[in-house]
């Protein structure tokens, strides 16, 4: 079966500090990957989505960045945080394109402080 | 853009009553999902709709896809305490894997 995980679950990080939360999808190949962001009450906004190695699309300007190294690995990025980039930042995966629901990761807080 | 109207924003209601919620939205959709997230996790997907006109039931939970494509609803019957948590509507535009959100209904149940 097909899992999904991401990391760190939980992190504070000081206003002009890096970033890096990293997503891995196990059990299936070449998945679509995605990057959602949920600010506090909120509902979810994608930030950005992979359909291959290399491949990225962004959906919103932002201070965030990310990479598809390998084919089942996203990584979400900033070289120097904001205060406004404080959320819940989910990963998710699909397969293939029309009528393939999407299914998420755990999650991982982000405080910027 | 395309935005998904989900409602209510917030329910708060006596264990055993049933629940209806909807979204609508400005264009049409070709999938809608329903998914519910608990305090600090992730969602989970609970039902898939792919039909116009679908009816679909997942235990005491039951969806349909509207026939005009843009809107969509879910009822949950006779709830009970672990039904509590914030309820997303998902569409999917295009042929794209892309889901557009709802902004949430939140449910409390009171025991």
């Amino acid at each position: 079966s097909q899992t999904i995980h991401q990391w760190p679950a939980t992190l504070v990080q000081p206003v002009g500090s890096p970033l890096s939360l990293e997503c891995t999808v196990e059990g299936t190949s070449n998945p679509n990957l995605y990057w959602y962001r949920q600010a506090a009450g909120r509902g979810l906004q994608l930030l950005f989505y992979s359909v291959g190695i290399g491949q990225i699309s962004s959906e919103v300007p932002q201070n965030l960045s990310a990479s598809r190294p390998q084919d089942r690995q996203f990584i979400l990025s900033s070289k120097k945080l904001l205060l406004s980039d404080s959320g819940f930042y989910l990963c998710a995966w699909n397969l293939g394109t029309a009528g393939n629901t999407i299914y998420f990761g755990e999650g991982s807080w982000l405080t910027v402080v | 853009g395309q935005q998904l109207n989900q409602s209510p924003q917030s329910m708060f209601i006596q264990e055993g009553e049933d629940v209806s919620m909807n979204c609508t939205s400005s264009s049409i959709f070709n999938t809608w999902l329903w998914y519910k997230q608990d305090p600090g996790e992730g969602p989970v997907l609970l039902i898939a709709l792919y039909k116009a006109g679908e009816l679909t039931s997942n235990g005491r939970l039951t969806a349909q896809f509207g026939i005009t494509r843009k809107d969509s609803f879910l009822n949950i019957s006779a709830s009970i305490p672990s039904d509590v948590g914030i309820y997303f509507c998902a569409g999917q535009p295009g042929n794209t894997g892309k889901l557009i959100f709802g902004q949430g209904t939140t449910l409390q149940v009171k025991p």
